[in-house]
């Protein structure tokens, strides 16, 4: 199975820092890689696939970068509504596999 | 739009078995694979397993085999998550997810499963 680690697995930031969190593969996956959001009670949400494709509706202050078995997601200026805990996912592989999380708070 | 409606919160005793539901609205059903999904309290997100909903093939994370199965219903565009032999550790909710436009991009809204005696 593909190990992902992520990090840092919790982070303190305030409204409009930069955030970047770090993800990294056990193996090369190409570019097979998401990132989605949690907030306390939800569901997650995707906000990016494919390493940098945005998913639909998801603002532009996300971004989505990497390939092979290092990947970033980074939010540009944080607002308010971020705060949250975010996972990457592979997507190259069965079965699929989850980052540890990381929570980004105040 | 889009929908994946998902089943009540169940209590089971260690040892039964549960069915969660998965009903799919809003898509062509027969052309999409649906994924389960499960995070224990507090905890992270574990991938269980996957079945395509044009053929029912399913792949399954090692760690369930034996234990989980996943069926659907097209008459009634739905999936189907059992998971057997339940342990106090299988307490999580549960969620189906669709890939739709991307990997995991729809999801239902969650089934708490809670096992104890």
């Amino acid at each position: 199975d593909i190990q992902m680690t992520q990090f840092p697995s919790s982070l303190s930031a305030s409204v409009g820092d930069r955030v970047t969190i770090t993800c990294r593969a056990s193996q090369g996956i190409r570019n097979y890689l998401g990132w989605f959001q949690q907030k306390p009670g939800k569901a997650p949400k995707s906000l990016i696939y494919g390493a940098s494709n945005l998913a639909n509706g998801v603002p532009s202050r996300f971004s989505g970068s990497g390939s092979g078995a290092e990947f970033t997601l980074t939010i540009t200026s944080l607002q308010p509504e971020d705060f949250a805990t975010y996972y990457c996912l592979q997507h190259k592989t069965y079965p699929r596999t989850f980052g540890q999380g990381t929570k980004v708070d105040i | 739009q889009v929908q994946l409606v998902q089943s009540g919160a169940e209590v089971k005793k260690p040892g039964a078995s549960v069915k969660a539901s998965c009903k799919a609205s809003g898509f062509p059903f027969s052309a999409y694979f649906i994924h389960w999904v499960r995070q224990a309290p507090g905890q992270g997100l574990e991938w269980m397993g996957i079945i395509s909903l044009s053929d029912a093939a399913t792949i399954y994370a090692q760690k369930f085999e034996g234990r989980l199965t996943v069926t659907l219903d097209a008459s009634t565009t739905s999936v189907y998550m059992e998971l057997t032999s339940l342990r106090p550790e299988d307490t999580a909710i549960y969620y189906c997810a669709l890939d739709y436009d991307a990997p995991l991009d729809v999801w239902g809204q969650g089934t708490l499963v809670t096992v104890s005696s």
